[in-house]
């Protein structure tokens, strides 16, 4: 089975750019989270999608925001980029997002904002 | 709001010697989960605990869920290079994880 893709891997941008990160989840996975990774922060969840709906959401700024297909695909956006959006952005999927299930992450998209 | 704490944020420990990373949340967790980062790579999910005091081992690696279920840790027995890594608890309530801040481990041989 072929594990989370995500893609681009990395990614330079300027201030006030928007940018769509995808993520291709495992084959028969529903849930896709999102996840933003800073040195400072550390892993911080921006949400988390099944069956095309939004289920739960971090604390982020309406500028980040996302939405996923029907074929479980998921994309994610960041619009008017700050210098802060500099992170490593991961997915992770798994059957049904119960927490309970194992979550598989994907590689992640480096994104530097300059 | 929910918070999970993990300590220590590094260790540096000689190849051969135990290492112990802790995670509290500040609420009562379903359930816990593991993974372990390698440099430059992504979360790898090791283990799941759910039970209240639950203990598993994988190997060298014993993983334990505290009693009030708000507290856990992962020991490692007489490390290996191989295990160079950020360690990351993830507590979950309901269908949302709250990751820790990781623990970084480096090995000296």
């Amino acid at each position: 089975k072929a594990g989370v893709t995500q893609t681009p891997r990395y990614l330079i941008k300027t201030r006030g750019q928007q940018v769509t990160l995808s993520c291709s989840p495992i084959s028969g996975h529903r849930s896709v989270s999102w996840y933003q990774q800073t040195p400072g922060q550390g892993l911080q969840f921006l949400f988390e999608y099944f069956s095309e709906t939004q289920r739960n959401k971090g604390n982020f700024p309406g500028r980040f925001s996302g939405r996923q297909f029907s074929n479980s695909r998921s994309e994610m956006n960041v619009s008017t980029l700050e210098l802060g959006d500099s992170a490593l952005y991961l997915c992770a999927s798994s059957w049904a997002g119960t927490g309970q299930e194992t979550q598989y992450f994907g590689p992640g998209t480096r994104l530097l904002v300059l | 709001g929910q918070q999970v704490m993990q300590i220590p944020q590094y260790q540096h420990v000689q190849e051969g010697e135990d290492f112990t990373t802790y995670c509290n949340s500040s609420t009562t967790l379903s359930n816990i989960q593991w993974y372990k980062q390698r440099p430059g790579g992504h979360p790898v999910f090791l283990i799941q605990l759910v039970k209240s005091g639950e203990v598993k081992k994988q190997k060298r690696l014993t993983f334990q869920f505290g009693e009030a279920k708000k507290n856990s840790s992962l020991h490692i027995t007489a490390t290996q290079t191989t295990d160079v890594g950020t360690y990351f608890c993830a507590g979950n309530t309901g269908n949302q994880f709250y990751f820790g801040t990781g623990t970084s481990l480096t090995v000296i041989p």
